[in-house]
Formats: C-alpha cells, structure tokens, sequence
C-alpha cells in the first residue's frame, strides 16, 4: 500500500516547454487535489476532481490543465510552463470531497518544478 | 471565503520546553479545521482536526488543539518538544475547499 504516488521527484524546464506531472493512489478515494506551494504562501489548491470523471477549479487554476484518468490517477499538464510556475507541488486524494466532510487528505511527496 | 492566518513564520523551541503555535482562521460558520505537519522533503502529514464537539482535540505525536470560536483559533500546543519535532506546520480550514495557511517553521534547539 504506498498511499499517493507522484512522479517525477524533480524536473527542470524551459519556459515553453511542457510537461506532466503524475500522482496516483491505491486507497480507493474518490477525490484527487492538485496544490502548489510556494514560500510563505501555505499551499494553493490548482484544480481538484471530486469523482471519477469530474474536474473543478481551485484557486489558482491559470496555466494548467488537469485529466482524471481513472479513479487511481490524476495528473497535472503544463502547457507552456513559465518561470512563475517554479514550485513544488503537491498532489492529494480523499475518500470524499473535502467540502461538506472531515476526509482527511493524504498527501505524496511532492514534485520539485523549476522553470528557467 | 474562507482564510487562515498563521501569525508566526518561524518559531525556536528548546527541547523539553512547551510549544503552541497559533493560527486564526476567517469563515462566517463553524469550518472544519486542521493541523498538518510537513517535514523537510516530504508530503504533508495530518496531526489532528476538529469538525464538532469536543473542543479540544487529541492528535498523533502528543500533539493537541483548542477549538475557541470566540477568537476564531485553532492553537495547536505540545506540553514537551522532541526534537524530532522541527517540521513546518501548517493549520488549514475546510468550508467547499481546503484554504491552508502560510505555515510556521518549528526548530528545536538541543
């Protein structure tokens, strides 16, 4: 049981380039979040799924696009990644959706971007 | 919508001594509330929440925490620190999405 994976650990890009950021779980949850967190700013919701199928936006959701593959994965897509995108960014999963429930969510290790 | 504020960035503790980190937090009902800790390289681990009743929660590690509606906190306290304990914490409020504050960065002297 390894909870929420995320791949890859570290990535370096070129403003333009573009890129996927992986995370899937084994935990049979229902909601997946994507968040980025940047110094003194906490973390940031960028786009959330709270079921197989469905996909919302967060706070910050500009420059990204989401696809929630299955109910195991959720992944994150940099069209034209810019320097304001360097972060780290986590991904997330519940068993509900956070909104009207006390689901703890349970967090991967994260994904270290930096834009040059 | 919902916010939280966590007033200090950094706190120093000496091993052995009591701990409490603040956090406020902004929503116009009873939220949902959460403290999470986050050590050096790794994901996010949850501590404790409050959802109803009980004011005060018991979390993982020794860790607890006060519900105070009146003051709109959610303090999170320790009687003894470790110093396995250094990790940034970050209190978070839940009402439609999570809102997490800017975290307070805990180092333990020996």
């Amino acid at each position: 049981n390894a909870g929420v994976t995320q791949t890859p650990k570290f990535q370096v890009l070129k403003t333009g380039q573009s890129m996927t950021l992986q995370c899937a779980q084994d935990m049979n949850h229902n909601s997946m979040y994507w968040y980025r967190q940047d110094p003194g700013m906490g973390l940031r919701l960028i786009y959330y799924s709270a079921s197989e199928g469905t996909t919302d936006k967060g706070e910050v959701p500009n420059g990204y696009n989401v696809s929630r593959l299955n109910k195991r994965e959720f992944s994150l897509r940099l069209e034209s990644a810019a320097p304001s995108q360097t972060s780290v960014y986590f991904c997330a999963s519940s068993e509900a959706p956070t909104s009207g429930s006390t689901d703890t969510q349970y967090f991967g290790p994260g994904t270290r971007l930096t834009v040059l | 919508a919902q916010s939280v504020t966590q007033p200090d960035i950094h706190i120093t503790v000496s091993e052995g001594a009591s701990l409490e980190l603040r956090c406020n937090y902004s929503y116009g009902a009873t939220p949902y509330l959460f403290w999470y800790v986050q050590s050096p390289g790794q994901g996010l681990q949850l501590l404790l929440k409050y959802f109803s009743g009980d004011t005060l929660v018991q979390g993982i590690k020794g860790f607890e925490a006060e519900f105070k509606r009146s003051q709109s906190s959610f303090n999170l306290r320790k009687p003894s620190v470790h110093w396995s304990d250094a990790a940034e914490y970050f209190c978070a409020v839940a009402a439609g999405d999570m809102r997490f504050g800017a975290g307070t960065r805990l180092t333990v002297k020996p």
